[in-house]
């Protein structure tokens, strides 16, 4: 069994670019969050996903960032015009939500890291 | 205001030392808590969670941690440290178990062991 992974591990970026990162759940989970993560700081939630429904997006997801999870599979987070306050680490995480399967539980990635420069 | 707070931002043990891990949360309804703990490099990992029931849980890797109501804490703690247990560690807190993206998430601790 594979956990959540996620690509690229690394991406180093001159302002300006475009970045796409991809995310892999665990193939049975129903719901996919993204997270974002800066140096000392725990992680801040973003946006999630049940199936392929974008169910809530956090108000620090500026218009230059947008995520997609077409067929309620995989996911992809994309970053317009990237600023160097973008540098941080993106991480992906996925749930299992039902009737019978509520842990509460997240399954992290290893998290993509950015940087701006 | 809901928040969480690890009062230690960096912690040094000794390797085979116990450890106490603090994590004091301000929440208006009964908590759903969280441990989480995350290494050089990696995603982060639950460690143990408390939902409801036995106010002392047991978790992953010898972790164990203890909800108190009365002083607002759900401590993490484990009796004997080894040098693998040398990560960042979460505490998180939520009001319910299908609302994970309102957890609230503490700053961490960073947790070194000296051999």
């Amino acid at each position: 069994d594979t956990g959540v992974s996620q690509d690229p591990r690394h991406k180093i970026t001159k302002r300006g670019q475009n970045v796409t990162f991809r995310c892999d759940p665990i193939s049975e989970h129903n719901r996919l969050y993204w997270y974002r993560q800066t140096l000392g700081q725990g992680p801040e939630f973003l946006t999630y996903f049940q199936n392929e429904a974008q169910l809530e997006k956090s108000r620090l997801l500026s218009d230059r960032f947008s995520a997609e999870r077409p067929k309620g599979s995989f996911s992809t987070l994309e970053i317009q015009r990237t600023e160097q306050g973008d540098s941080a680490m993106y991480l992906c995480a996925s749930s299992l939500q039902g009737a019978l399967a509520n842990t509460g539980e997240l399954f992290f990635g290893e998290g993509s890291r950015l940087t701006v420069l | 205001a809901q928040s969480v707070t690890q009062p230690d931002i960096h912690i040094t043990v000794s390797e085979g030392a116990s450890l106490e891990l603090r994590c004091n949360y301000s929440y208006g309804a009964t908590p759903y808590l969280f441990w989480y703990v995350q290494s050089p490099g990696q995603g982060l990992q639950l460690l143990l969670k408390y939902f409801s029931g036995d106010t002392l849980v047991q978790g992953i890797k010898g972790f164990e941690a203890e909800f108190k109501r009365s002083q607002s804490s759900f401590n993490l703690r484990k009796p004997s440290v080894h040098w693998s247990d040398a990560a960042e560690y979460f505490c998180a807190v939520g009001h319910n178990a299908g609302n994970n993206r309102k957890l609230i998430w503490g700053l961490g601790t960073s947790l070194a062991v000296n051999p």
